[in-house]
């Protein structure tokens, strides 16, 4: 079975500072890679993806993520944070081929300070 | 297509009311996923369905809950006997493959 590990419980960053999250999971092979926004109190939107290829992938609202089958890693990063970044980010693994259910990391709530 | 909708978005029930959630997905969308998620955790699988054959139950989804896709279209969630361990948001997914497309969620409180 599929995990994820969010280390970071709650990170607090500057507006216009960088920022990276970070996802650790657990799958016997390459899984599909998630990452979900949720602002309080509403539904997940999808921010970006990872099937296969290009380790790197460009997601949605200027943010990125790379994949690292050594490390089993998938980190979010976005250059520069806007105010309106601030909600909790969830990582996710899916089982490529068969169910596609997701297993979600316990997720990453940011905190940005002007 | 306005995307996956749930209804309600909050639903306040007393202990031991029965109560039931509606999900309708994305229309050409053959997969539906029923997620639950407590405060301060990313959520949880609880079911899912390929077209309206529900084939596989999380160990979460206990016999006082049960789901159903009629026709392959919209799903219920009914919980029976609910209990203040069920206070969570019910998240409802659906997809045609790996992507995912989720609902705004209904947010259940027992009191």
């Amino acid at each position: 079975a599929q995990s994820v590990t969010q280390p970071d419980i709650h990170i607090t960053v500057s507006e216009g500072a960088s920022l990276e999250l970070r996802c650790n999971y657990s799958y016997g092979a390459t899984p599909y890679l998630f990452w979900y926004v949720q602002s309080p109190g509403q539904g997940l939107q999808l921010l970006l993806k990872y099937f296969s290829g290009d380790t790197l992938v460009q997601g949605i609202k200027g943010f990125e993520a790379e994949f690292k089958r050594s490390q089993s890693s998938f980190n979010l990063r976005k250059p520069s944070v806007h105010w309106s970044d601030a909600a909790e980010y969830f990582c996710a693994v899916g089982a490529p081929g068969y169910d596609y259910k997701l297993s979600f990391g316990a997720g990453t709530t940011v905190t940005v300070r002007a | 297509d306005t995307g996956v909708s749930q209804d309600p978005r909050h639903k306040i029930t007393k202990r031991g009311q029965n109560v039931t959630f509606r999900c309708d997905p994305i229309s050409e969308h053959n997969r539906l996923y029923w997620y639950r998620q407590t405060l301060g955790q990313g959520p949880e699988f609880l079911t899912y369905f390929q077209n309206e054959a529900q084939l596989e139950k999380s160990r979460l989804l206990s016999d006082r809950f049960s789901a159903e896709r009629p026709k392959g279209s919209f799903s219920t969630l009914e919980i029976q006997r609910t209990e203040q361990g069920d206070s969570a948001m019910y998240l409802c997914a659906s997809s045609s493959g790996a992507e995912a497309f989720f609902g705004q969620g209904t947010r259940l409180t027992v009191v």
